[in-house]
């Protein structure tokens, strides 16, 4: 069946710092490709989304590419900061189908 | 302002209590969804509704209901049934269920069952 895999957090960075939160994903067809963020202890917001292959995502900085022939939509930032701590989560929606999520990547940026 | 609110921020039940968190949306949707969130788990699907009157069972559906009596509320209620009830559960809501609109999600309730 459709499914993401995440990488394992979480993710310590500092200021300034490079982040990559790799995803990779199995589906059948050709998915739309997500990133949500959450906030402690608040719901999810959509960062980012791709529709179709090569697409690149772009949101406050963050930047995503749907890599077809890798099955992958790595989430990249190339300055983080302290506010940017929070669980990335990736997403799938094969079609019209619901959202298949990630298990979340925790990132925790100190000054 | 546009969103959707849940209601309590933070609940507690005792085991053996059916137990009922609302979701209220003013976005216009007609698409509603009630995911539970645990630990180092992603989101899984509960139940969603496309449509006023109707609604289907998600992924997790056991062990609880809903209604969707209006386009602006789809409540989940939590039975007696659902062996583990103690979770955070967030309701979300689109345009319309299919591709490419976004599903927009409340702050979420944390239910604690003891």
């Amino acid at each position: 069946g459709d499914s993401v895999t995440q990488m394992e957090g979480p993710v310590t960075l500092s200021e300034e710092a490079f982040l990559t939160i790799n995803c990779t994903y199995t589906a059948t067809g050709y998915p739309s490709l997500f990133w949500y963020v959450q906030y402690p202890g608040e719901g999810l917001q959509l960062l980012l989304k791709a529709t179709k292959a090569d697409d690149k995502g772009s949101n406050k900085g963050f930047e995503a590419t749907y890599r077809k022939e890798t099955t992958s939509f790595h989430l990249e930032k190339g300055s983080v900061q302290v506010s940017d701590s929070a669980v990335y989560f990736c997403a799938l929606r094969p079609g019209f189908q619901k959202l298949v999520f990630g298990t979340g990547t925790r990132l925790l940026v100190s000054p | 302002d546009g969103g959707i609110t849940q209601s309590p921020k933070y609940l507690f039940r005792k085991e053996g209590q059916n137990v009922t968190l609302s979701c209220e949306q003013n976005l216009n949707h007609d698409a509603m969804y009630w995911y539970r969130q645990d630990p180092g788990q992603g989101l899984r699907l509960i139940y969603y509704s496309q449509i006023v009157n109707d609604f289907q069972k998600g992924d997790i559906a056991e062990g609880y209901s809903v209604s969707r009596e209006k386009k602006e509320s789809f409540p989940l209620t939590v039975t007696s049934a659902q062996k583990n009830p103690t979770a955070f559960y967030l309701c979300a809501s689109s345009l319309d269920q299919r591709d490419p609109y976004e599903q927009y999600f409340g702050p979420g309730t944390r239910l604690t069952v003891t």
